[in-house]
C-alpha cells in the first residue's frame, strides 16, 4: 500500500513569489491535513479538508490556503512568499470518516526556503 | 502556556542504557495521546495510541504510559537505530478533534 506522496521534496523561492505544495493521500483516506514544522515552533496546524470541505483551519494568515479534489489528492498555497514561511510541509493523511481519534500517515515533506 | 510540554528536549544515551521521555498535557479532558517518532527529513510516524489513564502500550523496545497529566514513553536497552524525535500529541475531549503536539524530544543512542 502506497504511503503519502509530497511533491516537490525540496523547493527554494524568494520573497513576493507564491508556491504550490501537492499531496496525494493513502488510498482510501479521505481526510487530508497540512502542518508547517520549523525548529522554533515545532509542528503547526495549517487546515484539514475532508471530502473535498476545509473541515478545521488553524491560525495562519490567509496567505495560506488549500484546497481537495474528488478524488482526495490536496493542494496548498502560499502566496507573497516571506522569509519565515521556511519550514518543513507536512501533509497527512487518515481514514476517519468522521471527526474523532484516529492516527495520522505522514508525508516525507516538502522542504520550502525562501530568499 | 503550551498545551504539551516534552521533556527533556535533548537526550544522549549510550546503547543499552535505557530511559524516559517525558510528555506532559495541560488539557482540561483527553481524548487521545498519540506518540510519532521522526528521522531526519521525513514525516512523523505514528507509533501509539492511549486513552485512558493507567494504560499501557509496547513496541519492541518502547512502550508508553498514560497518567492524568503525563505520559511517558519508556526505552528499554535503547539501538542506535532508536535515534530520531520523538513527538507527543494530544486530542483534547470537546474541543477540535485536531491534535496538538509537542516540539519532541531529540534522541541520540550512541553505539
Amino acid at each position: 500500500k502506497a504511503g503519502v506522496t509530497q511533491t516537490p521534496r525540496y523547493l527554494i523561492k524568494t520573497r513576493g513569489q507564491q508556491v504550490t505544495l501537492s499531496c496525494s493521500p493513502i488510498s482510501g483516506h479521505r481526510s487530508v491535513s497540512w502542518y508547517q514544522q520549523t525548529p522554533g515552533q515545532g509542528l503547526q496546524f495549517l487546515f484539514e479538508y475532508f471530502s473535498e470541505t476545509q473541515r478545521n483551519k488553524g491560525n495562519f494568515p490567509g496567505r495560506f490556503s488549500g484546497r481537495q479534489f474528488s478524488n482526495s489528492r490536496s493542494e496548498m498555497n502560499v502566496s507573497t512568499l516571506e522569509l519565515g514561511d521556511s519550514a518543513l510541509y507536512l501533509c497527512a493523511s487518515s481514514s476517519l470518516a468522521v471527526q474523532g481519534t484516529g492516527e495520522l500517515f505522514f508525508g516525507e515533506g516538502s522542504r520550502l526556503t525562501v530568499l | 502556556e503550551d498545551q504539551v510540554t516534552q521533556s527533556p528536549e535533548a537526550l544522549r544515551l549510550q546503547e543499552g542504557e535505557s530511559s524516559s521521555l517525558n510528555c506532559s498535557y495541560t488539557v482540561s479532558g483527553l481524548r487521545g495521546l498519540f506518540w510519532y517518532r521522526q528521522d531526519p527529513g521525513k514525516g512523523p510516524e505514528f507509533l501509539f495510541t492511549l486513552y485512558s489513564a493507567g494504560e499501557e502500550k509496547e513496541k519492541e523496545r518502547l512502550k508508553a504510559t498514560l497518567t492524568k497529566k503525563e505520559s511517558f514513553l519508556h526505552i528499554t536497552a535503547p539501538k542506535p537505530e532508536d535515534s530520531a524525535t520523538y513527538l507527543c500529541a494530544v486530542q483534547e475531549a470537546g474541543g477540535s478533534y485536531i491534535p496538538t503536539f509537542g516540539r519532541g524530544t531529540s534522541l541520540i543512542v550512541h553505539p
